[in-house]
């Protein structure tokens, strides 16, 4: 089972370029989201899903687009991008419903020079 | 989404109990609490969840007080693969499962 997959693993990226980190899932899950983490911090969330076709914003939104075109997939854009922007990234889904389990994605690095 | 509190670290013995306290003293009658791990630099891993009473799993026991303003988490039999940072969420019923906040857990090291 592949659950969640995120690609690439590590990527650099020169200030002002433009990139798409992806992220899909083959378990049907409605709800999927996107966190960034910094050294020795916690899991901010940039933006979520609630299904297809419907987004929102999380804590730290800012430089980041995403779109759910299909229940599979929510890539994440960053449109130019910023060394504030070095961090790890982590796509995670889950089922709608009582049990609570978001399933990662094995996490994107990366470095924005 | 009531906002919790955990200490940065501990460390706990090999083979002996770990409890990894959370306060949330500002819960609602509404919300969850949830355990996550994370080791390394890992995707976090769901552990256990509960509302009021205590809950038991394969991978831990989760003790909520009885006014639902603190709670532990017990590992029983700490191993070495336990070495991770544990994130203590609480999550209104009603809200996104997606819209989880962590702070920064709490770093518990197992050793030998």
């Amino acid at each position: 089972n592949a659950g969640v997959t995120q690609t690439p693993k590590f990527q650099v990226l020169k200030t002002g370029q433009s990139m798409t980190l992806q992220c899909a899932q083959d378990m049907n899950h409605e709800y999927m989201s996107w966190y960034r983490q910094d050294p020795g911090m916690g899991l901010r969330l940039i933006h979520y899903s609630v299904g297809a076709g419907i987004t929102d914003q999380g804590e730290v939104p800012n430089g980041y687009n995403v779109s759910r075109s299909t229940t599979e997939d929510f890539p994440l854009r960053l449109l130019s991008a910023a060394p504030s922007q070095t961090s790890v990234y982590f796509c995670a889904s889950s089922f709608e419903g009582t049990t609570g389990e978001l399933f990662f994605g094995e996490g994107s690095r990366l470095t924005v020079l | 989404d009531a906002k919790t509190t955990q200490p940065p670290s501990m460390d706990c013995a090999e083979g002996r109990a770990a409890n990894l306290p959370c306060n949330h003293s500002t819960i609602s009658g509404n919300e969850y609490v949830y355990w996550y791990r994370q080791i390394h630099s890992q995707g976090p891993q769901y552990i256990i969840h509960g509302l009021k009473n205590n809950e038991t799993n394969e991978m831990a026991s989760l003790i909520i007080t009885e006014d639902r303003k603190s709670s532990t988490l017990i590992l029983p039999h700490a191993t070495l693969r336990d070495t991770a940072v544990y994130y203590c969420i609480v999550r209104f019923r009603g809200s996104t499962l997606g819209r989880l906040y962590f702070g920064r857990g709490t770093q518990l090291t197992v050793w030998p």
